[in-house]
């Protein structure tokens, strides 16, 4: 199985902040790499594939990068409604397996 | 526009089977462009894949619950199901039913809203 490791597992930011989420595949797992927003009580919400492609109707200030083993997932200026959780997910194989979370939350 | 319900017991004893279904609105489970999926999370812990199915039947199961998960398809009624035998308080969480895309697109765009399940006698 490939492994996803996500850092940091909390994160403490403020409204405006600038933060980075990183992810990282036990193995190579090229571009197939989506990250996901969570908030308590409700399901995943999908927010970038392909390692950097935005979906329709999330907000600019999110984007994603990387391919191979590292991924970075960037928030360019917090807003209070994005204080979640955020899931990377690996999808190169026919197994597929997140990260284990990172909190993000108000400092 | 596509909605996914799941339903079933929300308390299942100890060695039993959970049994959940997955109920598709608004778009064809037959589709040849889609995996229907489950994903767990027990109560303040991570996602877990459990499995995904293809409408043809074709299925790909997480290795440590393979021995115990079933998915399952019903074009008839347009909703999927999941079995998992030999329930332990370990299994305890709530459980989503996702889409899943096919090919490159192995990502989950559309979940159901959850439904928690208890394993407890």
């Amino acid at each position: 199985d490939i492994q996803m490791t996500q850092s940091p597992s909390i994160l403490s930011a403020s409204v405006g902040d600038r933060v980075t989420i990183t992810c990282r595949a036990s193995q190579n797992i090229n571009s197939w790499l989506a990250w996901y927003q969570q908030k308590p009580g409700k399901a995943p919400k999908l927010l970038i594939y392909k390692a950097s492609s935005l979906e329709t109707g999330v907000p600019s200030r999110f984007s994603g990068s990387g391919s191979g083993t590292e991924f970075t997932l960037t928030i360019s200026s917090l807003r209070p409604d994005d204080f979640a959780t955020y899931y990377c997910q690996q999808y190169d194989s026919n197994s597929f397996t997140f990260g284990q979370g990172t909190k993000l939350e108000i400092k | 526009q596509l909605q996914l319900r799941e339903s079933g017991p929300g308390l299942v004893k100890p060695s039993e089977t959970l049994s959940l279904t997955c109920s598709v609105s608004g778009g064809s489970i037959s589709s040849s462009d889609y995996y229907w999926a489950w994903i767990r999370q027990p109560a303040g812990k991570g996602l877990e894949w459990i499995g995904s199915m293809y409408y043809s039947g074709t299925t790909y199961y997480n290795p440590s619950l393979k021995s115990r998960v079933t998915i399952s398809v019903d074009t008839s009624k347009n909703h999927f199901s999941l079995n998992l035998s030999s329930v332990t308080a370990a299994d305890t969480a709530v459980y989503y039913c996702a889409r899943q895309g096919s090919w490159y697109s192995k990502y989950f765009r559309h979940w159901g809203q959850g439904t928690l399940v208890t394993a407890s006698s």
